[in-house]
């Protein structure tokens, strides 16, 4: 199975909004409501901030939000704030009841 | 809060064997560690990530799950006593080099640990 599709990298003025795509197919990210986002700054361990499509994990602020449009989830990040900066993956459960995770996006606070 | 702590990674030659271990905190916050299905998800140096594979609690009678790149080479096993999960890695490659990572879930990955560096070379 092949990663999920992202962008390489995205970038957006603090508080702007920037949107983040995650192409997959039927398989995956449109066949099941299991669609996660993570960021991961240098250096430290990924953070979960969306699961299940579009829920916040406690903590997370709600600028973060999540959809999805057939076979592609989106996060959405409002209110852009430097420390937004980071990497971003996606990840979906499969048909193969396995996990997925996307290339990941370089998000870049100008 | 929950806390993941994995060791045991380090240098290793292809074709050889390395164990991880991930011990997790218990009885923290409500959280009984052999409830979780606990995962491993991989990094290699400046790139993505990977997710490795999986192993649910023992209701479902310890079901687990790999990776089509790891499928027949690691092997994970858990200690509920010791609230400690593994990762056996058998025939290493150099394309298994990277920083491993222990997580809960399995569709939705938290919390994770600090991850440990695995290098496999010659």
């Amino acid at each position: 199975q092949s990663a999920l599709t992202q962008p390489a990298s995205v970038s957006g003025s603090p508080g702007q909004s920037v949107t983040i795509s995650c192409t997959g197919t039927t398989s995956d990210v449109g066949g099941y409501n299991y669609v996660s986002w993570y960021q991961q700054h240098p250096g430290e361990a990924p953070k979960l901030m969306i699961y299940e499509v579009t829920d916040r994990p406690s903590g997370v602020p709600d600028r973060f939000s999540g959809s999805r449009s057939g076979n592609t989830a989106s996060l959405t990040i409002s209110g852009l704030q430097a420390e937004d900066e980071a990497d971003y993956y996606c990840s979906s459960y499969t048909i193969s009841s396995n996990v997925l995770f996307g290339g990941g996006t370089k998000l870049t606070v100008l | 809060e929950v806390q993941l702590v994995e060791s045991g990674g380090g240098l290793v030659q292809p074709g050889r064997s390395l164990r991880l271990s991930c011990t997790a905190s218990r009885f923290i916050s409500g959280f009984t560690f052999d409830d979780y299905t606990l995962s491993w998800v991989r990094q290699a140096p400046g790139k993505g990530l990977e997710w490795v594979g999986f192993l649910r609690y023992e209701a479902y009678s310890e079901t687990a799950g790999y990776a089509a790149s790891v499928k027949g080479r690691f092997t994970i096993s858990r200690d509920d006593s010791k609230s400690i999960v593994y990762l056996q890695m058998n025939s290493l490659k150099t394309e298994d080099t990277g920083v491993y990572y222990c997580t809960r879930g399995l569709t939705a990955l938290d919390p994770w640990g600090q991850g440990t560096l695995v290098t496999v070379s010659s």
